[in-house]
């Protein structure tokens, strides 16, 4: 079974502050996302990548970037975290051209304060 | 822009009732997909559909593609506590290869016992 692993179940993090939050993925998907999830919101893409280096914005950028150095990992970075991100953020990757949807990894629920 | 609507956002059965929630698309789709999230969790892929009027089943539950390729249901029969969850349906992103899904808001599922 593919696997994506989130580095983090729960953070707690300042106004302000760099977070980083990692997610790694074991089946050299090409693909890999990242949503955050609200109530009433369903989930929003806030970037992806379909390889190494590779990016482009979805429909929630600001506030956020990524990085992709590896195939096998995609990063989200909060260049400095606000109370409104506070949110659940899920990674998901899947591989380029196949008819089968994503594998998300566990989730990551983050709070600003 | 584009839009996926699911409705209802919430319903509560009694275990043995039958659900239905439907998803409803701005644009035409190339296919459908089906994730189920249960409480605490991560979505989880059911099921794609591809074909105009395409009907597939799982056990209990049966996935319907409208011959519009414009909206979607999944109805479970005789509802049972395992099947607790919110329930989302999604497109792709405009017209791109890239994977990249657009979600419904999800439709959360309480079953009564």
């Amino acid at each position: 079974d593919v696997k994506v692993t989130q580095s983090s179940r729960y953070l707690v993090k300042r106004t302000g502050e760099k977070v980083f939050l990692e997610c790694v993925q074991d089946m050299d998907h090409e693909n890999m996302f990242w949503y955050r999830q609200d109530p009433g919101l369903g989930l929003r893409l806030i970037y992806f990548s379909y390889d190494v280096k590779m990016k482009e914005k979805g429909d929630i950028p600001e506030g956020y970037s990524v990085s992709r150095e590896k195939k096998e990992r995609f990063s989200l970075i909060l260049e400095s975290a606000s109370t409104n991100q506070t949110s659940m953020y899920l990674c998901a990757s899947k591989a380029q051209g196949k008819a089968y949807g994503y594998t998300f990894g566990s989730g990551t629920r983050l709070t600003v304060v | 822009g584009q839009q996926v609507m699911q409705i209802p956002q919430y319903q509560h059965v009694q275990e043995g009732e039958d659900f239905t929630t439907y998803c409803n698309s701005s644009t035409t789709l190339s296919n459908i997909q089906w994730y189920k999230q249960r409480p605490g969790g991560h979505p989880v892929f059911l099921i794609q559909l591809v074909k105009s009027g395409e009907v597939k089943k799982q056990k209990r539950l049966t996935f319907q593609f409208g011959e519009a390729k414009k909206n979607s249901s999944l109805h479970i029969t005789a509802t049972q506590t395992t099947d607790v969850g919110t329930y989302f349906c999604a497109g792709p992103i405009g017209s791109s290869n890239t994977g990249k899904l657009i979600f419904g808001q999800g439709t959360t599922l309480q079953v009564k016992p």
